[in-house]
């Protein structure tokens, strides 16, 4: 099994639909994120959260929500998908020891096209 | 602010010709510095990373890169490029501003890898 497992791959929704994006991760880190991906845009960040009762507004924050089950879960919610929300959405986590930073995890991704 | 910058969208090379995809940052502090890649319908994989201590750092497949604090860069290497280079790659750096090391990543530089 992956590390870090994204559900949906891929997602077809119409203008206006609620919809989940879930990600969860077998590494143990407390440190997970939400970034999209657009062409020539690289990874923005869109939320993150340092512990379950840790949540943090990314770049691009708006138009979206994120919800922290567990340390294991963190899932991302479009309330009203709009058609520029079309991206490549990845779950990443990370560890962090003292002050060493080890880099992140990625998710496979979800392929979200909003129609 | 921290930025990463990558020269150049894509890069050419022919296949056992020497890769270099250039990075350059900008931290008021020094950074944690990060090279993932992305093969096509797959998620970024991280490929090296530099924290602290010897400034050339060795990664998987063959890959290296060096930081030079007086140029603020970190530039990725391969001596002889194979087929199974072509990907995506981005360029990441963070650093402890704020004590929250989230990452900028620059907008990823294509390598094209030609017979």
């Amino acid at each position: 099994d992956a590390d870090v497992t994204q559900t949906p791959r891929n997602r077809i929704t119409k203008t206006g639909k609620r919809i989940m994006l879930e990600c969860s991760q077998t590494k143990g880190h407390d440190r997970m994120y939400w970034y999209r991906q657009d062409p020539g845009l690289g990874l923005r960040l869109i939320y993150y959260s340092f512990d379950v009762k840790d949540i943090n507004k990314g770049e691009i924050s708006d138009g979206y929500s994120v919800s922290r089950q567990a340390q294991a879960k963190f899932s991302l919610s479009l309330e009203s998908a709009i058609p520029n929300q079309t991206a490549l959405y990845f779950c990443a986590t990370s560890d962090r020891t003292g002050d060493v930073d080890y880099g992140y995890t990625f998710g496979s991704g979800t392929r979200l096209t909003v129609v | 602010a921290q930025s990463v910058t990558q020269l150049g969208s894509h890069v050419s090379v022919s296949e056992g010709a020497l890769v270099l995809l250039r990075c350059n940052y900008s931290s008021s502090v020094p950074p944690y510095l990060f090279w993932y890649v992305q093969y096509p319908n797959q998620g970024l994989q991280l490929l090296l990373k530099y924290t602290t201590g010897a400034t050339l750092v060795k990664g998987i497949n063959g890959f290296e890169a060096e930081f030079k604090k007086s140029e603020t860069s970190f530039h990725l290497t391969k001596p002889s490029a194979h087929m199974s280079d072509a990907a995506e790659y981005f360029c990441a750096s963070s650093s402890p501003s704020g004590g929250s090391y989230i990452p900028t990543f620059g907008r990823g530089t294509s390598l094209i890898v030609h017979p």
